[in-house]
């Protein structure tokens, strides 16, 4: 079984929908926890990240962590189709640098 | 600020050869970490250097890899002999290793092809 389960999609939606992208995973150690933004034949670019539970709010975007159900999930208001790209959720334990990611929600806004 | 640079983009070699991939880090970042993501799988870590040194190579999976960082600098990962299952996309991260998260920067990655 995967640490971490991110629903691969694709995902499409009408320009101006709110998008909501879900990572679940397994392992109680994770404090840390991060959405990835990755355009195509580009690396991965650091969008969010939050630690422990709670929500993070920055402009059109929003981080979410329920540790209780371990479910993270990143909310996209107002949908632009620059937002078109593969969205990784990823997490890490404290005292590891290594980052376990999700296989990433591709994510198509359509105009 | 130069991003995380790496070399080559893409390489295709034949099972049983040798490859080197090369990865320079932002400047002034002690962290560097190499990654791999394997067709349709998640990316996957493979081991975290401070400055010269490995401290975290949980992730290699074999002794086929080899990863080195002379003198804090770059880093290059050498495969060989490659295998079929080698390939896939290599990234290259690194980070300063101060902050809350000490977010880790990626490269463009390097796909590698083996035939």
């Amino acid at each position: 079984q995967k640490e971490v389960e991110q629903d691969p999609g694709p995902l499409s939606v009408p320009e101006g929908a709110i998008v909501s992208l879900n990572c679940t995973y397994s392992n109680s150690a994770f404090q840390y926890f991060m959405w990835y933004r990755q355009y195509s034949r580009k690396g991965p670019e650091l969008l969010m990240y939050t630690y422990s539970s709670g929500n993070k709010e920055d402009g059109r975007f929003t981080a979410q962590v329920d540790k209780s159900s371990k479910y993270i999930s990143l909310f996209i208001r107002d949908s632009q189709p620059s937002d078109s790209a593969t969205y990784l959720c990823a997490m890490r334990a404290p005292g590891r640098r290594a980052l376990t990611f999700g296989s990433g929600t591709r994510l198509q806004v359509q105009p | 600020e130069a991003g995380v640079t790496q070399f080559p983009s893409h390489s295709v070699i034949e099972k049983g050869q040798t490859v080197t991939l090369r990865c320079d880090p932002i400047s002034g970042h002690d962290n560097l970490y190499w990654y791999r993501r394997v067709m349709g799988k998640e990316i996957k870590f493979l081991l975290h250097f401070v400055k010269e040194s490995k401290q975290d190579e949980s992730g290699m999976p074999n002794n086929r890899f080899l990863a080195e960082r002379t003198g804090g600098t770059y880093s290059t990962l050498k495969v060989q002999p490659a295998e079929l299952e080698d390939s896939g996309v290599y990234f290259c991260a690194s980070s300063q290793g101060g902050g809350v998260i000490d977010e880790q920067y990626f490269g463009p990655g390097t796909r590698l092809t083996v035939t």
